[in-house]
């Protein structure tokens, strides 16, 4: 079985400020892939990013940054210089693969981004 | 557009009748995850099919809900005799495979309202 908590239930922000979304997984699998999504008040999902458990090198990807340490099994996810429209609820997720893995997604509860002007 | 379609986007229905929700994966893509979100939750996992296969049903309510996927067509998502709690944001989203990359991409969701 595995889990993802995500603790920030709700985080505000004023725009320009450095923001740290925090992203904790617990699995038995050796093997997976750890994800976030973000979705916008549209309500539909966007994928943002994807990494294997074979690979801890931290991502920059314009103002998103991501760290994941197996050491800690958590997978955070900084969002440099905030704008408004980052404001969003963004899902950190899990999903095992290779041999005897269930290969079902493992949401989050998600974490809501307010950037206010 | 070859993304994942969802429809209806918004269904309201009384408590006792039926709701049937359709997805189409993206072109290519051959299983397909169903999970449902309620209000500030996250996203519940429900069912996981192949074409004309149940792989996973694990996060099915054991009564009135029902998925299929056949071979031609979209999957179907059915609540029968609906309560006011089944109320939520039903997502579908699609893969290549079971052991690909790992990506699911999304639907923009059908909310069922049940008055």
């Amino acid at each position: 079985a595995q889990k993802v908590t995500q603790a920030q239930t709700e985080i505000s922000v004023v725009e320009k400020e450095d923001v740290t979304l925090d992203c904790v997984y617990e699995t038995r699998d050796t093997t997976y892939y750890l994800f976030w999504y973000k979705q916008p008040p549209s309500g539909e999902l966007v994928f943002l990013i994807r990494r294997n458990s074979f690979d801890e090198q931290n991502e920059i990807s314009g103002r998103y940054s991501w760290n994941f340490q197996k050491s800690t099994s958590s997978f955070n996810f900084t969002i440099t210089a905030s704008q408004v429209v980052d404001s969003a609820v963004y899902f950190c997720a899990l999903r095992p693969f290779g041999r005897g893995g269930s290969y079902i997604p493992t949401f989050g509860r998600g974490t809501s981004l307010i950037v206010h002007p | 557009n070859a993304g994942v379609m969802q429809n209806p986007r918004h269904l309201v229905r009384r408590r006792g009748q039926e709701a049937r929700l359709r997805c189409s994966p993206m072109k290519g893509h051959s299983h397909v995850y169903w999970y449902r979100q309620l209000p500030e939750e996250g996203l519940k996992f429900m069912v996981y099919l192949q074409k004309e296969n149940i792989i996973d049903e694990s996060g099915m309510p054991k009564e009135r809900f029902s998925a299929e996927f056949p071979k031609e067509g979209p999957s179907i998502l059915r609540i029968q005799q609906v309560v006011r709690g089944d109320s939520a944001a039903y997502f579908c989203a699609s893969s290549r495979g079971q052991a690909n990359t790992g990506e699911l991409f999304f639907g923009e969701g059908s909310r069922l309202t049940v008055l």
